[in-house]
């Protein structure tokens, strides 16, 4: 079945660095990757997502990037802000018609001031 | 409205009661979704629901019952209970269940802080 990995587990930025966070993925059929945030106490919230037939996508300071040979794809947070700080998931969908998310581990992000 | 509400918030209870769980979404979704989120990891899928039938059971223990009343309403039977069962049961619903799944965002509730003593 298909496995996400995500990396790194943890990353502290200073306030208006970028961060960057990345996944790769183990199943050539998954098309649709979603970027998830979950802040503390909440449920996760959908930040961005990418589909198959794009390599990048982009929503003011935060965009996504795919490369579907490499079987990778990575979120790209610019001007970090205190109130990114927050755990986020990369996820994939493993076949063209599904809906089980499957998810990455979590990047806990820091965003110090 | 493009929120999922879950209640309670929060729940305590012994390992002999029996206590439900409730999810509501008013999007028009005809696809819901349990998810159990222990600390520092990512959900993990329960049940999933499709035209209030239930289509999918990631071997879950019989001690969690899922019921879909109608298109807009979710819930999560308890019962018998386990301490290791104590985490964030979080509810989510998507357009559908089947179809392309680019076009099949999830969205997620606040979730129930679960606690079993």
């Amino acid at each position: 079945g298909e496995n996400v990995e995500q990396h790194p587990s943890t990353l502290s930025v200073q306030e208006g660095d970028s961060a960057v966070i990345k996944c790769t993925y183990s199943d050539s059929a998954s098309n649709y990757f979603p970027w998830y945030k979950q802040e503390l106490g909440k449920g996760p919230q959908l930040i961005i997502d990418i589909r198959s037939n794009v390599g990048e996508k982009k929503d003011q300071r935060i965009a996504v990037t795919l490369n579907k040979t490499a079987k990778h794809f990575s979120l790209h947070i610019t001007e970090t802000q205190p109130e990114d700080s927050a755990v986020y998931f990369c996820a994939a969908i493993p076949t063209e018609y599904g809906n089980k998310l499957v998810f990455g581990a979590g990047t806990i992000l820091r965003v110090k001031s | 409205d493009t929120e999922v509400t879950q209640t309670p918030k929060h729940l305590v209870m012994g390992m002999t009661n029996k206590k439900s769980l409730k999810c509501e979404q008013h999007m028009g979704h005809r696809a819901m979704y349990w998810y159990k989120q222990k600390a520092k990891k990512p959900p993990e899928l329960m049940f999933v629901y499709s035209y209030e039938k239930l289509s999918i059971n990631e071997s879950v223990p019989s001690r969690f019952s899922p019921e879909c009343p109608n298109s807009s309403l979710l819930n999560l039977h308890l019962h018998a209970l386990q301490p290791e069962d104590s985490a964030l049961y979080l509810c989510a619903s998507s357009r559908w269940a089947s179809g392309r799944a680019s076009y099949n965002e999830q969205f997620f509730g606040p979730g129930t802080r679960l606690t079993v003593l």
